[in-house]
């Protein structure tokens, strides 16, 4: 069963800092991840997928990397902002196309 | 991108009835949706798959004659949860994946509080 971690679970950041959200999976056996960012109380945005064939994508502030192999993903912002305040999910489809989400990393940048 | 929505968006129902939420992709045919649960403070949780014309497939541990699937058309899913229960309050969110590439597309999401 695909178990998907998210470390840290929170992060608290000064304004104008870059940070590194981390992601790793038990099955590499994967199609495709997906970052996401949820506000509170709300649904879910996407932000970044990367294919399993592929080892990067880029978004503005934003830079997510796959190392399939060694079953790990990161997500890069940028000059973060206090607008980038948000739980951001990690998640990967496997077989049947179901999404296994971590657990999210609570970011909070302060002014 | 691609559109999914949800009706209702939050929900208030009283213990032991029933309610309806509906997920509809909106601008594509999805022969699958998927149904998660996120209780607060924690992650989503898949709970079942939604397959056009055929049965829903349940996820271990989620009662199938209380969650009532029903994918009627390329475009609807709907999840009936069935004699609701206070511990049945959760955020309810659908999604769909609308082409090769499985880029899932979310809906917004349903409150439901049951008292």
């Amino acid at each position: 069963k695909q178990e998907v971690t998210q470390i840290p679970a929170a992060l608290s950041v000064p304004e104008g800092e870059n940070l590194v959200l981390n992601c790793s999976f038990t099955d590499s056996a994967i199609y495709n991840l997906q970052w996401f960012r949820q506000d509170p109380g709300k649904g879910l945005t996407s932000l970044l997928l990367i294919q399993s064939s592929q080892r990067e994508q880029t978004s503005g502030r934003l830079n997510a990397s796959l190392d399939k192999s060694s079953g790990r993903s990161t997500l890069y912002i940028a000059a973060s902002q206090p607008g980038d305040s948000a739980t951001y999910l990690c998640a990967v489809t496997n077989s049947g196309y179901a999404l296994n989400f971590g657990k999210g990393t609570s970011l909070l940048v302060t002014p | 991108g691609a559109v999914v929505s949800q009706h209702p968006s939050w929900v208030i129902c009283k213990s032991g009835t029933s309610v309806k939420i509906e997920c509809r992709s909106l601008d594509f045919q999805a022969t699958t949706m998927f149904w998660y649960r996120q209780f607060p403070k924690q992650s989503l949780m898949l709970m079942a798959t939604s397959n056009e014309g055929s049965k829903a497939t349940y996820e271990q541990g989620v009662e199938k004659d209380k969650f009532l699937i029903n994918h009627a058309s390329l475009t609807l899913s709907t999840l009936t949860v069935t004699s609701a229960h206070p511990e049945d309050s959760s955020f309810y969110i659908c999604s769909a994946p609308k082409d090769r590439d499985y880029e899932q597309y979310f809906g917004p999401g349903t409150r439901l509080t049951v008292t």
